[in-house]
C-alpha cells in the first residue's frame, strides 16, 4: 500500500519553514526520506527507525510516530538548494521500500 | 567511493522491441534494487536481489521483464517486448545496510 504524502506541492520563499507529511495504512519498521532534483537520482536524507524518534540533518529534521504510522519532515529556514521533490519510503520489512507520490518543493529568493 | 553506475543513460525504442539496462552497484553492497519511476510518480520497486538471489520480484511483470544478477555484483534488467507504458526512468540502487544509494537512471522512451 503506497504511503500518502501531503501536501502535493509547496512554494516557499527563502528562510521560510515547511512540513511534509507521510502516512501509511500498514505497520512500519522504518521510514526513509529522499530528495530528488529534476533529472537526477534520489538522494538519501535520513531514516527514522523508532517510534517518536527525531533525526536531524542540518536544518532538516524528521519525526516518526510508529503507533500512528506517520512521519513528518521539517524543513527550517529553507534555502534555494532545498528545491526538489521529497519522497518518503515506508518499510514493512526486508528493507523493501514503498515510495509515496512525492511532494514538490520550490524555494524562491 | 564510486557510486552506482548505470548504462545507457537514455534509450529510445519502438514498441515490441527489446531493451536491456545494466547496473554496477557500489563495491561490497550485497543488496541491489531495480525501480521504475514514471514521470511525476515515486520510484516503484520491480525486483530486489540479495547477493545473486531474488528477495522480492512481486511487482515485476514477468511476462515481459526479466532481471539477473550473476556472481552477485552487476545486474541487467531486460524488457521484451516493450510497450508504450514502459516509458519511464529505470533506477538501480544498492545498499549495504539500510540506506539505499541510487544510480543516475536510464530514461526509456517507447514510441
Amino acid at each position: 500500500q503506497q504511503p500518502v504524502q501531503s501536501p502535493q506541492a509547496v512554494i516557499l520563499r527563502e528562510g521560510e519553514d515547511a512540513v511534509i507529511n507521510c502516512s501509511s495504512s500498514k505497520a512500519l519498521y522504518s521510514v526513509h526520506w529522499y530528495r530528488q532534483k529534476h533529472g537526477e537520482a534520489p538522494v538519501f536524507l535520513m531514516i527514522l527507525l523508532k517510534g517518536g524518534e527525531q533525526k536531524g540533518h542540518e536544518k532538516i529534521s524528521a519525526s516518526f510516530n510508529e503507533k500512528k504510522q506517520q512521519s513528518s519532515l521539517y524543513l527550517t529556514a529553507s534555502q534555494l538548494s532545498y528545491s526538489g521533490t521529497y519522497f518518503c519510503g515506508t518499510e514493512g520489512g526486508y528493507n523493501k521500500l514503498i515510495f509515496g507520490a512525492g511532494t514538490r518543493l520550490a524555494v524562491h529568493p | 567511493e564510486a557510486g552506482v553506475a548505470q548504462s545507457p543513460r537514455y534509450k529510445i525504442i519502438e514498441k515490441r522491441q527489446s531493451v536491456a539496462f545494466w547496473c554496477n552497484p557500489i563495491s561490497g553492497h550485497a543488496t541491489l534494487y531495480w525501480y521504475q519511476q514514471i514521470l511525476g510518480q515515486g520510484p516503484k520497486l520491480l525486483i530486489q536481489f540479495q547477493n545473486n538471489g531474488v528477495v522480492d520480484d512481486s511487482q515485476l511483470p514477468k511476462d515481459r521483464f526479466s532481471a539477473e544478477r550473476l556472481k552477485g555484483v552487476d545486474s541487467t534488467l531486460k524488457i521484451q517486448p516493450a510497450k508504450l507504458e514502459d516509458s519511464a526512468v529505470y533506477l538501480c540502487a544498492s545498499s549495504q545496510a539500510l540506506e539505499q544509494f541510487f544510480g543516475p537512471g536510464t530514461r526509456l522512451t517507447v514510441l
